[in-house]
């Protein structure tokens, strides 16, 4: 069963970068598809923040392109998200997940709550 | 950008009730996908490739449209239907884009 879980600090002060982990089982990135963060803010809005391939391009909403990186361990079958500069506006429950080539989101994690406040 | 434009925003209907959640889309996109999300969970993929039904999803749901307008209807509501709905599009040009959310509650 593929499974993804996000892990990470919960608070993060204004100004700094958030980091968070997303560890897979059950299929390696490697292997194929795009390995993706989405973001739902307080109000329901979801945003795509972005992905890596399985070949390791990496693909950003051009709305946070100057502010985020996404990488990968391969051999610990983890992705990475880093947002910088972070502000309160960037508060929000962050969830990595698995995109098919057709583009739908097929594995979503059980997501991870992050506040922006100092 | 492609825009998702969803209605209504929320809507509360009764169990047997016939329900439609539109979609529109700010230009024409190939597919249009659906997500469920109750409470505390993270979305489940419920509608693929504009009308293809996800594994488990009961039969009373079902999509359709094309280029710019979409739906996602619920033939009989049922209690365990309550939930928020998202369209989402993957258009050639990024980003993956979703709508605002259907809240749809019990009567």
């Amino acid at each position: 069963e593929i499974q993804l879980q996000e892990s990470g600090p919960g608070l993060v002060k204004p100004s700094q970068s958030l980091s968070l982990t997303c560890s897979v089982t059950g299929y390696t990135i490697t292997s194929g598809y795009d390995w993706s963060w989405i973001r739902k803010f307080p109000g329901n809005k979801m945003e795509w923040m972005g992905y890596i391939s399985y070949s390791g391009s990496t693909n950003y909403n051009p709305s946070l392109k100057s502010r985020i990186s996404i990488t990968r361990d391969t051999s610990k079958n983890q992705f990475f998200l880093q947002l910088n500069s972070v502000t309160t506006e960037d508060t929000a429950t962050y969830y990595c997940a698995r995109a098919s080539y057709y583009g739908y989101i097929d594995y979503w994690g059980q997501g991870v709550m992050v506040t922006v406040s100092s | 950008e492609i825009v998702l434009t969803q209605s209504p925003t929320t809507i509360a209907a009764s169990p047997g009730e016939k329900v439609t959640i539109t979609c529109r889309a700010s230009s024409s996109v190939s597919y249009m996908y659906w997500y469920q999300q109750k409470s505390g969970a993270s979305p489940k993929l419920w509608i693929y490739d504009t009308s293809k039904l996800a594994s488990g999803v009961p039969n009373r749901f079902s999509g359709s449209g094309s280029g710019t307008s979409y739906s996602l209807t619920i033939n009989t509501m049922e209690t365990e239907d309550a939930a928020t709905y998202y369209c989402q599009q993957w258009s050639s040009t990024p980003p993956m884009t979703f709508g605002g959310g259907t809240k749809l509650e019990l009567k």
